[in-house]
C-alpha cells in the first residue's frame, strides 16, 4: 500500500542553523499538505503543495514539491527557539483520499 | 471564528470500560475526522465523517465506532477499553472532504486506561 516516510525522525540544532525535514512516498501524489505540531499541542496546518516542482515560501521556511510528485521537503532557515515542535508530511491515499501523516520529524533547538 | 473543540480534554477510565468523546467542527464545516496519536505509532486515522455519512474509515477494530449528527458534530466511542487505547485523540474539520480541503485540529481528548 502507499507509504510515507518521512526523515530524519528527530533534529537537534542550535538556534540560527538551518533544517530540513524530508518526506518521501512511494507512489505518485496529487498533492501534499504540511503540519506543525509544537509540544502539547495539535497539529496546525502550514501549507499545501500541488504543482510538480512547486516552491512556496513563508518567511524563513521554505516548502518544496519533486518534480516527480514523489517526495518534498520543508526548509527552515535560521532557526528560532520558536521553530520548535514536530513537523508532519500528510498526502492524501490515492484511492480514498483520506490523509497519511508521516511519522513526522521532532526539532529541538538549543538557544 | 470559534475553532474545533474537543471534549472532555482529558479522560480516565479502566480496562472494559466504554468512552464518548465529542467534537464540534469549525461552524460551515461538515467534514470531521478522527485521529489517534500515540508517541510509537504517530497520528492514525479513524474514520471521516461528511454530512453524517462516513466517507473513510482507517485501519482500527470494530471497538471503534462514531457517528456525525446534522448539525456537523462528531462523536466517537471506543467500547471494552484496553491499555493499548491510550493516546491523544484529535478531530479535525474540514470545509470539504479531505482529499481537497485542510485539516483544522482541535486540542484533543487524553483518555488513559489504566
Amino acid at each position: 500500500g502507499q507509504q510515507v516516510m518521512q526523515i530524519p525522525q528527530y533534529q537537534h540544532v542550535q538556534e540560527g542553523e538551518d533544517f530540513t525535514t524530508y518526506c518521501n512516498s512511494s507512489t505518485t501524489l496529487s498533492n501534499i499538505q504540511w503540519y506543525k505540531q509544537r509540544p502539547g499541542g495539535h497539529p496546525v496546518f502550514l501549507i499545501q503543495l500541488v504543482k510538480s516542482g512547486e516552491v512556496k515560501k513563508q518567511k524563513r521556511l521554505t516548502f518544496q514539491f519533486g518534480e516527480a510528485k514523489k517526495n518534498s521537503s520543508l526548509h527552515i532557515t535560521a532557526t528560532q527557539t520558536t521553530d520548535v515542535g514536530t513537523y508532519f508530511c500528510a498526502p492524501p491515499q490515492s484511492n480514498t483520499g483520506k490523509l497519511i501523516f508521516g511519522q513526522g520529524t521532532t526539532l529541538q533547538v538549543k538557544p | 471564528k470559534a475553532g474545533v473543540t474537543q471534549t472532555p480534554r482529558y479522560l480516565i477510565k479502566t480496562r472494559g470500560q466504554q468512552v464518548t468523546l465529542s467534537c464540534s467542527p469549525i461552524s460551515g464545516h461538515r467534514s470531521v475526522s478522527w485521529y489517534q496519536q500515540t508517541p510509537g505509532q504517530g497520528l492514525q486515522f479513524l474514520f471521516e465523517y461528511f454530512s453524517e455519512t462516513q466517507r473513510n474509515k482507517g485501519n482500527f477494530p470494530g471497538r471503534f465506532s462514531g457517528r456525525q449528527f446534522s448539525n456537523s458534530r462528531s462523536e466517537m466511542n471506543v467500547s471494552t477499553l484496553e491499555l493499548g487505547d491510550s493516546a491523544l485523540y484529535l478531530c479535525a474539520s474540514s470545509f470539504y472532504p479531505i482529499a481537497k480541503n485542510i485539516q483544522y485540529f482541535g486540542a484533543g481528548t487524553r483518555l488513559s486506561v489504566l
